[in-house]
């Protein structure tokens, strides 16, 4: 089984939407998490760390549940420029990331 | 503040060749991790080096072999290349909070093709 699991997507949603991807872990002792966003043929870039409380920066929202072993990520308002793929990142022993293969998101005018 | 630096942007060899893929961390950070990223698919985990010693290594046979250095630059050597190591490398580094290492911060990547 693996690490971390994401759907692949892809997305497709109009400008304006608010979406959402969950991604899950397998291992509960893992211990931080966090959402890169990629673009095409670039390097990830870190998008939030997710904490136990959940948090918020803009228009992105990151929430944990550890007792179902996901995180979520909610994009409202959604715009053309957040079209990208979406990768999950789990911190475990505080040394080891694992990183799911990323949700691709589409934004349509 | 400078991000992380990877040499060179573009590299194309042919099958047997040996490649050195270089990459400075961001100041500070002591922890430079290496993925393999071909066209399409996800980040593939290859090695890890933390204050100078290798720590992980992904499922990547022995010809992927790197090393890091006292400044905590690294080197990533691929020998004997293959068709399919044809893909981005990515280098990426991270700062150690007492025994916890912190989110992960990548460099622009180095892109390979094997021909």
């Amino acid at each position: 089984r693996k690490e971390v699991e994401q759907d692949p997507g892809p997305f497709n949603v109009p400008e304006g939407a608010t979406v959402a991807f969950n991604c899950t872990y397998s291992n509960s002792a893992s211990q931080s998490f966090f959402w890169y966003r990629q673009d095409c043929r670039k390097e990830p870039k870190l998008l939030m760390s997710v904490y136990s409380s959940g948090n918020e920066d803009g228009r992105f929202t990151a929430q944990l549940n550890r007792a179902s072993q996901y995180i979520s990520l909610l994009i409202r308002d959604s715009k053309l420029s957040d079209s990208a793929t979406y990768l999950c990142v789990v911190n475990r022993n505080f040394n080891k990331f694992y990183f799911g293969s990323g949700t691709k998101l589409n934004v349509k005018p | 503040e400078a991000g992380v630096t990877q040499s060179p942007t573009h590299l194309i060899k042919t099958r047997g060749q040996q490649v050195t893929l270089r990459c400075s961390p961001i100041s500070g950070h002591t922890s430079v991790y290496w993925y393999q990223q071909a066209l399409g698919l996800g980040l593939q985990f290859l090695l890890w080096y933390d204050e100078g010693e290798e720590r992980n290594r992904g499922n990547f046979p022995p010809r992927f072999s790197g090393r890091q250095f006292p400044n905590y630059s690294s080197e990533l050597n691929v020998n004997a290349l293959e068709l399919e190591d044809s893909a981005l490398y990515l280098c990426a580094s991270s700062q150690r909070t007492g025994t916890e290492y912190n989110e992960q911060f990548f460099g622009p990547g180095t892109r390979l093709t094997v021909l």
